[in-house]
């Protein structure tokens, strides 16, 4: 079975620092996709991105990274120079190969960014 | 602003109710998918549709159906509502039915009471 472990369950950070939210996942796949989702307070979904099982580049989107790393089964959000709108709650998320119809979500962290 | 819209925002009713939430996707999506946040089952994937066809389901109840129409929004209709099934439900669409390639973009959501 499929699982997504996220321990981190609230992160206050001051703004400017760097924050790392965690993922751990588990599968039998050896084709899966994992995505991280961002919900702002507002409460829309916002897509953040998709790393296949075959890709083990790092990547990195302006103030965003991440780290996927297949011998430790997980795939960690690095916010660098934090600002007040990166509040909110992020969530990791595992599909097999097939399709969406077997994601699992984490949990979710949720992430305070104080001025 | 995703350019999935979700109709109604708030929806309040009695537990033995029947609604209907409407999603229209962006233009040129062929599919949606809805999911379901609770405060007990966390974020939940339900069903997709794509061009009008089921494509993939999830954990979604037999009491919940939906369907894809021509102009290509999306009905999710529950029925014989309980009080667990308040929740925070999401639709969102992508381009096609890939999960290797496919970006999703995130309706506001609709938030059901059930009293």
């Amino acid at each position: 079975a499929q699982k997504v472990t996220q321990a981190q369950t609230e992160i206050s950070v001051v703004e400017k620092e760097d924050v790392t939210l965690d993922c751990v996942y588990e599968t039998r796949d050896t084709t899966y996709y994992l995505f991280w989702y961002k919900q702002p307070p507002s409460g829309e979904l916002v897509f953040l991105i998709r790393r296949n099982s075959f890709d083990e580049q790092n990547e990195i989107s302006g103030r965003y990274s991440w780290n996927f790393q297949k011998s430790t089964s997980s795939f960690n959000f690095t916010i660098t120079a934090s600002q007040v709108v990166d509040s909110a709650v992020y969530f990791c998320a595992l599909s097999e190969a097939g399709g969406y119809q077997k994601v699992t979500f984490g949990t979710g962290t949720k992430l305070q960014v104080i001025p | 602003d995703s350019g999935v819209t979700q109709t109604p925002k708030h929806l309040i009713t009695a537990t033995g109710q029947r609604v209907t939430l409407r999603c229209s996707p962006r233009s040129g999506d062929l599919s949606v998918y809805w999911y379901q946040q609770s405060l007990d089952q966390g974020l939940q994937f339900l069903i997709q549709y794509y061009n009008g066809e089921e494509r993939a389901k999830g954990n979604i109840l037999e009491r919940f159906s939906a369907q894809q129409f021509p102009d290509l929004h999306s009905e999710l209709n529950l029925s014989s509502l309980e009080l667990g099934d308040s929740a925070l439900y999401f639709c969102a669409s992508s381009p096609t039915h890939t999960v290797r390639i496919d970006t999703q973009y995130f309706g506001p959501g609709t938030r059901l009471t059930v009293l």
